[in-house]
């Protein structure tokens, strides 16, 4: 079992570019999370899916983000355009009908 | 928001001691989790309880729950330097959505 795989695992850009985050969740899951971690605000959820469908958004950090799913095995995260502030750990998790999330590796955000 | 607050923030022990971290919450809950997270990677699942449970064992983890103080707290016996890690609780407030919430984390270092 691959476990969840995310990329880039490292991401450097400058303000203003675009990032897009990648996400495959393990085969058979039906629940996919995004989170961000960083030092001063912890580990926050930013959207999930259910089904491929987005459940609940709230934690999305304003419109530049967005996030899509358009089949069980893939996911992205978009962030347009990038600014300092979003430089965080970026992570993907998935579960099979809730209770336990597993943890993709994550991706290191650096905006310039 | 963050509904897990562990305490404390950090902890440094000997090898072979015991490791207790708290976790408190606000809202009721179905079930509370504490997770692993070692220096750079994505978070690991460790253990589960259910809200009707008051204490569960894995291996050198014992796992208490007192849904009257909305506490729990997590034991680690006989300490080793491989347990050098942060461990977050997360719980989940029932519902069909599976969604968790994260508190801040305890960071423990086990010195060799």
């Amino acid at each position: 079992d691959a476990g969840v795989i995310q990329s880039p695992r490292h991401e450097v850009t400058e303000m203003g570019q675009e990032v897009t985050l990648r996400c495959k969740p393990i085969s058979g899951h039906n629940s996919l999370f995004w989170y961000r971690q960083t030092m001063m605000r912890g580990l926050e959820l930013l959207i999930y899916f259910n089904n491929n469908v987005p459940i609940d958004d709230s934690g999305m950090p304003e419109d530049r983000f967005s996030a899509k799913m358009p089949n069980a095995s893939f996911s992205t995260l978009k962030i347009q355009p990038s600014e300092p502030r979003d430089s965080a750990v970026y992570f993907c998790a998935s579960s099979f009908r809730g209770e336990t999330q597993y943890f993709g590796p994550g991706t290191r955000l650096l905006v310039l | 928001s963050q509904q897990g607050e562990e305490d404390p923030q950090a902890l440094s022990i000997q090898e072979g001691e015991n490791a207790t971290m708290n976790c408190s919450y606000k809202t009721s809950i179905n079930n509370l989790q504490w997770y692993r997270q070692n220096s750079g990677r994505g978070l690991v699942h460790l253990i589960l309880i259910r809200s009707n449970e008051r204490e569960k064992h894995s291996g050198r983890l014992r796992v208490t729950l007192d849904t009257s103080k909305k506490s729990s707290s997590l034991l680690i016996t006989a300490s080793r330097a491989a347990d050098t890690a942060s461990y977050f609780c997360a719980t989940d407030s029932g519902g069909s959505n599976y969604k968790l919430t994260f508190g801040k984390g305890t960071l423990l270092t086990v010195n060799p």
